[in-house]
């Protein structure tokens, strides 16, 4: 069983369009979180979730929304998608907010803006 | 602003050959990870530490905290091609959050 998991795998685009990333985790964690990793390999945080609610919001354009239905699932939505975007996604669990550092990925989305 | 820098950046050593990586940072963190990332895939927790000078083993890598908890190194023993990988390190700060460096590249040629 995948514990985390994202779709899709893949996504090519044109600039200016619209496009969501979901993610799922089945390993019963409270805490979900949305990374960027760059060309150069650079984690870096985007949002974090914990019971659906907010917690993280680093500066991220607003571009960018999070919307978390259930706390197994925090997917990512992307408006007026920009080449800057390119990049590969990588969703996160851990078990809780007091237990922050043990994290669990996905096998990320490689976007990719024309 | 608390930032991790991991050396080398990248590194190509020859099947068999011993090699050490490095987690450097001028601030305390409570707890430290260590973490693999293969290509196309996500990153995978090796190993946590978290009191100063605290040594654990994982068959051939060795980890180890420093004393005052601001840096860490990763040695591995008789490096075989399924090291190779992506080796970042994120510490644990007073926030509850990650701090990420910016990774080791390792590559073992057969």
């Amino acid at each position: 069983d995948t514990a985390v998991s994202q779709t899709p795998k893949y996504l090519v685009t044109q600039m200016g369009n619209d496009k969501s990333i979901k993610c799922e985790q089945n390993l019963g964690h409270d805490t979900m979180y949305w990374y960027k990793q760059d060309s150069k390999k650079f984690l870096k945080i985007m949002f974090s979730y914990n019971n659906k609610e907010l917690i993280i919001n680093e500066t991220v354009p607003n571009r960018f929304s999070p919307k978390s239905p259930d706390k197994a699932h925090l997917n990512l939505h992307i408006n007026s998608l920009e080449l800057g975007d390119s990049a590969v996604y990588f969703c996160a669990s851990s078990q809780d907010l007091a237990s922050p550092y043990e994290q669990y990925f996905g096998p990320g989305t490689r976007l990719t803006v024309t | 602003t608390q930032l991790l820098e991991q050396s080398p950046q990248f590194l190509s050593i020859q099947e068999g050959e011993n090699l050490t990586v490095y987690c450097n940072s001028s601030s305390v963190f409570s707890s430290l990870q260590w973490y693999r990332q293969e290509p196309g895939e996500g990153p995978v927790l090796l190993v946590t530490v978290v009191t100063g000078g605290e040594v654990k083993k994982l068959k051939r890598l060795t980890f180890q905290f420093g004393d005052a908890r601001k840096d860490s190194s990763l040695h591995i023993t008789a490096a075989q091609p399924g090291d190779t990988g992506l080796y970042l390190c994120a510490g644990g700060d007073s926030n509850y959050q990650l701090i990420w460096g910016a990774g080791t590249k390792l590559i073992i040629k057969p």
